[in-house]
């Protein structure tokens, strides 16, 4: 079985600080990992995968996350915030013999004070 | 690329009647699509995976001649809430995975009102 758990169902931030949204996951297969940005009455957006390879990846809008197997986390970050980060954000997993269905966190919502 | 698309992004319909939702991946080939629906700050909910071709599978708890789901061509899912109720009233989002690929790309949702 898998599961995500996101730590904080709210971060507030100010522009321009770090940003860092927590994801745990649990899977007893290797994990293929996403983050999706969810903007207010919109569908999701992949921000970024990890799937195998280089465990540090790159997304869109300057985020990045680190797979640290040992520490099974996902953790989302951006150097700097922007007004327009300001969204809820989503981890999840998936992998093996789930048939390619995610499970997704509770989400986290990022707010960005000016 | 791996664009997704839904209509109608608004409906309202009154109890009793039956809704169909669209969902249409533009640029690829989707041999799966999967249904959420998600409650106010909530996180999605999967109600079911849709397979060309086949059946959809549904997840525990979601009523199957409620939520039809038809998945008739590689670009197409449509989900028709029959006999809809307020207690239906909700975002319902769709996403497609290309063949062969482990992403799912999500479409921009439906915001279905029961009255």
């Amino acid at each position: 079985a898998q599961s995500v758990t996101q730590l904080g169902s709210h971060v507030s931030v100010s522009e321009g600080a770090l940003v860092l949204l927590r994801c745990n996951y649990s899977s007893s297969v290797p994990p293929y990992l996403f983050w999706y940005v969810q903007y207010p009455n919109q569908g999701l957006q992949l921000l970024l995968k990890y799937t195998t390879g280089a465990t540090l990846v790159k997304g869109i809008n300057g985020f990045e996350a680190e797979f640290k197997k040992s520490e099974t986390s996902f953790h989302l970050t951006k150097p700097s915030a922007h007004m327009s980060d300001a969204a809820e954000y989503f981890c999840a997993v998936s992998g093996g013999n789930q048939g390619g269905k995610l499970i997704f966190g509770q989400g986290t919502e990022l707010s960005v004070k000016p | 690329g791996a664009v997704v698309s839904q209509h109608p992004s608004w409906v309202i319909c009154k109890s009793g009647t039956s809704v169909k939702i669209e969902c249409r991946s533009l640029d690829f080939q989707a041999t799966t699509m999967f249904w959420y629906r998600q409650f106010p700050k909530q996180s999605l909910m999967l109600m079911a995976t849709s397979n060309e071709g086949s059946k959809a599978t549904y997840e525990q708890g979601v009523e199957k001649d409620k939520f039809l789901i038809n998945h008739a061509s590689l670009t197409l899912s449509t989900l028709t809430v029959t006999s809809a109720h307020p207690e239906d009233s909700s975002f319902y989002i769709c996403s497609a995975r290309p063949g062969g690929g482990e992403t799912q790309y999500f479409g921009p949702g439906t915001r279905l009102l029961v009255l």
